[in-house]
């Protein structure tokens, strides 16, 4: 049964950082397109990232150069490296596999 | 960026009743379009993928149509668990999302 568990999500002051964590279980995290989608409070949803199986990685406009996506192949988990954090940010942050399987999601909250 | 555009912004329907949901995009997406429902504090739910084909375990009730700029889900029978807000995202250039229709019951 694939599975995908969040983690890492919390509160963070203007300016810092947070990695969030999507832990896989019942597939390969390589051998899969995986994407990172958010969701600000009461709000739509936004793509934030998409990894491909060659590990070609490509970010939204609005994370460019601050968020990057890593895996950890032993772990079979992937991370969101999330830098230089605004307000804007505050969002529930899922994973998902082939945009089929998700997350339940991790909440990250930027503020003073 | 592609703009999708989703209406009407809320759908109030009665058990039984049909119900069609539209999505219309900034320029063409060819058929690389999906559609989503996310009920409160759940994770969103691939419904159809490529304008048209339904994800495994899907029900019948759900059907997708349209090609290029114009797309429509409908909901034949509307039952109380579809209460829910709609999403549509296009793969064609990067991926984007719609704002989402709520769906009510009445």
């Amino acid at each position: 049964e694939v599975q995908l568990v969040e983690s890492g999500g919390g509160v963070v002051q203007p300016g810092g950082s947070l990695r969030l964590s999507c832990a896989a279980s019942g597939f390969t995290l390589t051998s899969n397109y995986m994407s990172w989608v958010r969701q600000a409070p009461g709000k739509g949803l936004e793509w934030v990232s998409a990894t491909f199986t060659d590990g070609r990685t490509f970010y939204a406009d609005s994370v460019k150069g601050r968020f990057t996506v890593s895996r950890d192949n032993s772990r079979n988990t992937m991370y969101l490296q999330m830098n230089s954090l605004r307000g804007d940010d505050t969002a529930v942050y899922y994973c998902s596999k082939d945009w089929v399987d998700w997350g339940q999601g991790t909440l990250v909250t930027v503020s003073s | 960026e592609i703009v999708l555009t989703q209406s009407p912004g809320t759908l109030s329907l009665s058990p039984g009743e049909r119900a069609t949901l539209s999505c219309r995009a900034s320029q063409s997406v060819s058929s690389s379009l999906a559609w989503y429902l996310q009920k409160p504090g759940q994770a969103p739910r691939l419904l159809i993928y490529d304008a048209s084909k339904r994800a495994p375990g899907i029900p019948a009730r759900f059907s997708g149509s349209g090609s290029g700029t114009d797309f429509t889900l409908t909901i034949s029978s509307l039952e109380p668990e579809d209460s829910a807000v709609y999403y549509c995202q296009q793969r064609s250039n990067w991926w984007t999302f719609g704002q989402g229709t709520k769906v009510e019951i009445k």
